[in-house]
């Protein structure tokens, strides 16, 4: 079976804060792909990754950025972490980039 | 740009019923539809996809129906079981690109 792990579950930071979200998968897995999901608005897709170390900007990309130095972690950075980047953030990997897509259990951000 | 448009955004149906879900797209390129199913608490997981060669496909009590023509295709699930409950997303590709996503819908079935 695939996992998709997400390092915490939830987490609360304060505004300004530098957060890292780690995301790790045991598929061998060339995709990975961060969304964040908010109610009405459903998934909205902020960057992916079909490679190590490639990276392409996703739908909202703006205050976010991710990097994969290994195949198999993809970490999201919010460089200054703001009160609007309360959500919940998914991670998902895929074999190929339109294949079906494993997510992991989601992180619930809270930033006061 | 590829857009997917699902409705309703959230639903009630009663144990027993038949659940509706609807989506809509606009590109004819796409090629492969398929449905996820996220639990509280839990990432989405695929239920059920659909290609367009095919104007229905039914699993257990989901089915798609898929109208080409129409650009629309929808899940309906019969016999709602409390345990279906859940968030249900739509989405659509084209060749080897990735998914694009509805909104989702929040489907709550009550005894």
């Amino acid at each position: 079976d695939v996992k998709v792990t997400q390092s915490s579950r939830y987490l609360v930071k304060r505004t300004g804060e530098k957060v890292f979200l780690e995301c790790v998968q045991d598929m061998d897995h060339e995709n990975m792909f961060w969304y964040r999901q908010d109610p009405g608005l459903g998934l909205r897709l902020i960057y992916f990754s079909y490679d190590v170390k490639m990276k392409e900007k996703g739908d909202i990309p703006e205050g976010y950025s991710v990097s994969r130095e290994k195949k198999e972690r993809f970490s999201l950075i919010l460089e200054s972490a703001s009160t609007n980047q309360t959500s919940m953030y998914l991670c998902a990997s895929s074999f190929g980039r339109g294949d079906t897509q494993y997510f992991g259990p989601g992180t619930r951000l809270t930033v006061l | 740009q590829q857009q997917v448009k699902q409705s309703p955004q959230s639903l009630i149906v009663q144990k027993g019923g038949i659940s509706i879900i609807n989506c809509a797209y606009e590109n004819t390129a796409f090629d492969y539809f398929p449905w996820y199913q996220q639990f509280p608490g839990k990432g989405p997981a695929l239920l059920i996809a659909i290609r367009p060669d095919v104007s229905e496909k039914k699993e257990g009590r989901f089915t798609i129906s898929f109208n080409k023509s129409a650009k629309q295709f929808s899940l309906h699930i019969m016999d709602s079981q409390p345990g279906d409950s859940a968030t249900y997303f739509c989405a659509a590709r084209f060749g080897n690109e990735k998914l694009t996503f509805g909104t989702g819908t929040r489907l709550t079935i009550i005894p």
